[in-house]
């Protein structure tokens, strides 16, 4: 089984980029496709990004997922910030028979 | 897309059972094409996966909870039921029903419901 593990929160202003980051502890990134969740205060999450890259029908293009074998890690890009793109985001993946998420990170667009 | 929406008592005592359902709209759940699964969020919290059911009854559990969890689901009423067993104040939390690809269980949920909370207390 692993971990995955996401910074606690990130400030970024308007219009630039920041990137959310989930690191996976015990085997490879690789092995297992990575998700991207975003939730707003006090809703349920909706579905950003699957299968590593892949943007879920209605997110802009200014949402990109990746990841990268030699930080064992993968991660979700949001570009030209906006104010609602406020929200807690989580990476969720599968160990081959169960849905691991991260912690979850706290993005504040200032 | 199916859409979810979750139902049950908002208090539970402790050491009694948390009985949750999860009545599904625009698709059956007898189709064979989605898993169905609950998660769990504690207040200020990440997400937990619990468990999930194939239409055929087949169900997997997070072994952290195994030993307390039962899913089932009633085709005739087009809704599934999670079931834990012995709560205590950490089994509070937003529960959330939610939907997968049977045919990519790995991708994760691609439909939640509004969820709702379930607070343990006497």
């Amino acid at each position: 089984n692993f971990m995955l593990t996401q910074p606690h929160s990130i400030s970024e202003s308007p219009g630039k980029t920041v990137t959310i980051s989930c690191t996976r502890s015990g085997g490879n990134i690789a092995d297992n496709f990575v998700q991207w969740y975003r939730q707003r205060p006090g809703t349920s999450p909706t579905n950003v990004i699957y299968e590593d890259d892949k943007r879920f029908s209605g997110v802009p293009d200014r949402f990109s997922g990746s990841i990268d074998s030699s930080s064992n890690s993968a991660s979700l890009t949001l570009s030209g910030l906006k104010p609602e793109d406020e929200a807690d985001y989580y990476c969720q993946s599968y160990d081959g028979s169960s849905w691991v998420f991260g912690g979850g990170t706290r993005l504040t667009v200032l | 897309q199916v859409q979810l929406q979750e139902s049950g008592p908002g208090l539970v005592r402790p050491s009694e059972t948390l009985s949750l359902t999860c009545t599904v709209s625009g698709g059956s759940i007898s189709s064979g094409d989605h898993f169905w699964s609950w998660v769990r969020q504690p207040a200020g919290k990440g997400l937990q996966w619990i468990g999930r059911i194939y239409t055929s009854g087949y169900t997997y559990y997070n072994p952290s909870l195994k030993s307390r969890v039962a899913l089932s689901l009633d085709t005739s009423k087009n809704h599934f039921s999670l079931n834990l067993t012995s709560v205590t104040a950490a089994d509070t939390a937003v529960y959330y029903c939610v939907s997968s690809s049977y045919y990519a269980f790995w991708s994760g949920p691609h439909a939640w419901g509004k969820g709702t909370t379930v607070t343990v207390s006497s």
